[in-house]
C-alpha cells in the first residue's frame, strides 16, 4: 500500500511571497490533515477535512494560509504572503482510524 | 487550551536497559492516545495508541494510561541504538474533529 504522497519535498521563498504544497493520501482514506511542526516542537493542527469538507480550522492563520481538498482525494495547503516565522516542516496525514504521516514538506523564508 | 507535557530530553540510556518516556495532559475529556517515534528530518511513524487505562504491550514496547492522573508513558525494553529518536506523545480529546495534540516530544539516546 503506498503511503502519503507529499510535494515538494524542499521549498525556499523570500518573505512576502507565495508558496503551495501539495498531498495525496492514501488510496481510500476520507480524513485529511495538515501539520505544521516548527523545529524543537511537536506537530500542531492546522486544519482537517472529512472529504472534501473542513471539519476544524481553528488553527489555521486564515489571514495567509488556505486549504482545500477539492474532489475529497488531493489537497493543497497554500501560504501568501509568507512570514519568517513560517519556515517549518509542513505534514500531511491521513487515516481511517490512525493517522499516517507523509514525508513532509520542509519551508524556509528568508 | 489543550496541552501536552513532556520533558524535552534528552534522556540517555544504555543499550539493553529499559527506556521510560512520560506524557501529561490537560484535557480530561480525552479518549485516546499515541506515541509517535521520530528520526531526525523524518516524519513521524506511530508506534502504538491506547484507549483503556492499563498497559498495552506491544513487542519491546509497552504503553501505560492512568486517565485518573492524565498520565500516559512507553516502556522500551531491551533498548537498542537504533531506538535513539525523538517520542512524540499524542492526545486525540473525541468528536468529529479528531486532529491529534501533540507534546514536543523527548528525545531519546541509546548508549551502546
Amino acid at each position: 500500500e503506498a503511503g502519503v504522497a507529499q510535494s515538494p519535498r524542499y521549498k525556499i521563498i523570500e518573505k512576502r511571497q507565495s508558496v503551495a504544497f501539495w498531498c495525496n493520501p492514501i488510496s481510500g482514506h476520507a480524513t485529511l490533515y495538515w501539520y505544521q511542526q516548527i523545529l524543537g516542537q511537536g506537530p500542531k493542527l492546522l486544519i482537517q477535512f472529512q472529504n472534501n469538507g473542513v471539519v476544524d480550522d481553528s488553527q489555521l492563520p486564515k489571514d495567509r494560509f488556505s486549504a482545500e481538498r477539492l474532489k475529497g482525494v488531493d489537497s493543497t495547503l497554500k501560504i501568501q504572503p509568507a512570514k519568517l516565522e513560517d519556515s517549518a516542516v509542513y505534514l500531511c496525514a491521513s487515516s481511517q482510524e490512525t493517522q499516517y504521516f507523509g514525508p513532509g514538506t520542509r519551508l524556509l523564508v528568508l | 487550551q489543550k496541552e501536552v507535557e513532556q520533558n524535552s530530553g534528552p534522556l540517555s540510556v544504555p543499550e539493553g536497559a529499559i527506556a521510560s518516556l512520560n506524557c501529561t495532559y490537560s484535557d480530561r475529556g480525552s479518549q485516546s492516545f499515541f506515541w509517535y517515534r521520530q528520526y531526525s528530518g523524518k516524519s513521524p511513524e506511530l508506534i502504538m495508541f491506547i484507549y483503556s487505562n492499563g498497559d498495552k504491550e506491544d513487542g519491546r514496547f509497552t504503553a501505560q494510561l492512568n486517565k485518573a492522573s492524565q498520565y500516559v508513558s512507553l516502556l522500551i525494553r531491551d533498548s537498542q541504538p537504533s531506538d535513539s529518536a525523538t517520542y512524540l506523545c499524542a492526545v486525540h480529546s473525541g468528536g468529529g474533529a479528531d486532529g491529534l495534540t501533540f507534546g514536543k516530544g523527548t528525545h531519546l539516546i541509546i548508549q551502546p
